[in-house]
C-alpha cells in the first residue's frame, strides 16, 4: 500500500530565506514518481516539481528543489529565496507504477513573513 | 489547450437532491482522477479511470457516489441523494496515464449541501 505523510502542518519563513517542507512516503513498489503540489488562497492546484525513483539527481525548478533520499523514503521540498507569493498549502504526492494513481499527503500551510 | 474544465463552479443544493459534477479533461490525457477537499480529510482520491475505464474506486465513500467517463473527453461525478457531509470541494485531474507526468487539476467545484 502506498502513503505519504506531511508531518508539518503549518511553518513559518521568513521573507528571501529558504524553507525545507517535509515528505515520508512508503510504497513496495521500486518504480515510483513522487510531486509537489501548491494550492494558494484561491484553491487552484499547481504542479510545482517532479522526482523519479531511478532519477539520480535531485530535481529543481528554478527556486525549487527536491532533496531526494531514497534509503529514508524522503523527498523534501525545498523553497530558496521565499517570496510573500509563497505562502499557500504544499501538498506532497506518489504515483506508483502497480497503482498509477496519485496520493496526496495532509499538506503544509507554508506563511512568509515579510 | 483551456486545460481541465470543472462545471459548475459553485452548486448549492437541498438534502437529498441528485448532484452531478462535470469535468472536461485535456484532450489526448489518458487518467482522469476525481478527489475531494475537506477541512477534515484533506484531499481524497475518489476514483480515477484510465482510457476511460474504471481502474480503481476504492475511495468512493458510499453507493451514493458514482462516476462514469463515456468517452475521453467527458466525466461525471453524481451523488443521490445528496447530504450535508458531502459539502466540500470536488477536483478533476487528468494526465497522460505515465508515471512521471504531473496531473493538470481543474479549478474544482465547490458543494454545500444545506
Amino acid at each position: 500500500a502506498q502513503k505519504i505523510t506531511q508531518t508539518q502542518p503549518g511553518m513559518f519563513v521568513q521573507e528571501k530565506e529558504a524553507v525545507t517542507l517535509d515528505c515520508t512516503y512508503d510504497t513496495s513498489d521500486p518504480s515510483y514518481g513522487l510531486f509537489w503540489y501548491k494550492q494558494p488562497s484561491s484553491g487552484e492546484m499547481i504542479f510545482l516539481i517532479y522526482q523519479g525513483s531511478y532519477d539520480q539527481q535531485n530535481a529543481t525548478e528554478g527556486r525549487y528543489s527536491l532533496n531526494f533520499q531514497k534509503a529514508r523514503k524522503s523527498a523534501n521540498l525545498v523553497i530558496s529565496a521565499s517570496q510573500l507569493g509563497d505562502s499557500a498549502m504544499y501538498f506532497c504526492a506518489m504515483s506508483s507504477r502497480g497503482a498509477n494513481n496519485l496520493f496526496f499527503g495532509t499538506g503544509t500551510r507554508l506563511t512568509v513573513i515579510p | 489547450d483551456a486545460g481541465v474544465i470543472q462545471s459548475p463552479r459553485h452548486e448549492v443544493t437541498e438534502m437529498g437532491q441528485e448532484v452531478t459534477l462535470r469535468c472536461k479533461p485535456i484532450s489526448g490525457h489518458n487518467s482522469l482522477f476525481w478527489y475531494r477537499q475537506t477541512m477534515m480529510r484533506g484531499l481524497e482520491l475518489l476514483i480515477y479511470f484510465n482510457n476511460n475505464v474504471p481502474i480503481d474506486d476504492s475511495g468512493m465513500p458510499e453507493d451514493r457516489f458514482s462516476a462514469k467517463m463515456p468517452n475521453a473527453s467527458f466525466s461525471t461525478l453524481k451523488i443521490q441523494p445528496s447530504e450535508p457531509r458531502d459539502s466540500a470541494v470536488y477536483f478533476c485531474a487528468s494526465s497522460l496515464g505515465t508515471l512521471n507526468t504531473e496531473a493538470f487539476f481543474g479549478q474544482g467545484t465547490r458543494l454545500t449541501v444545506v
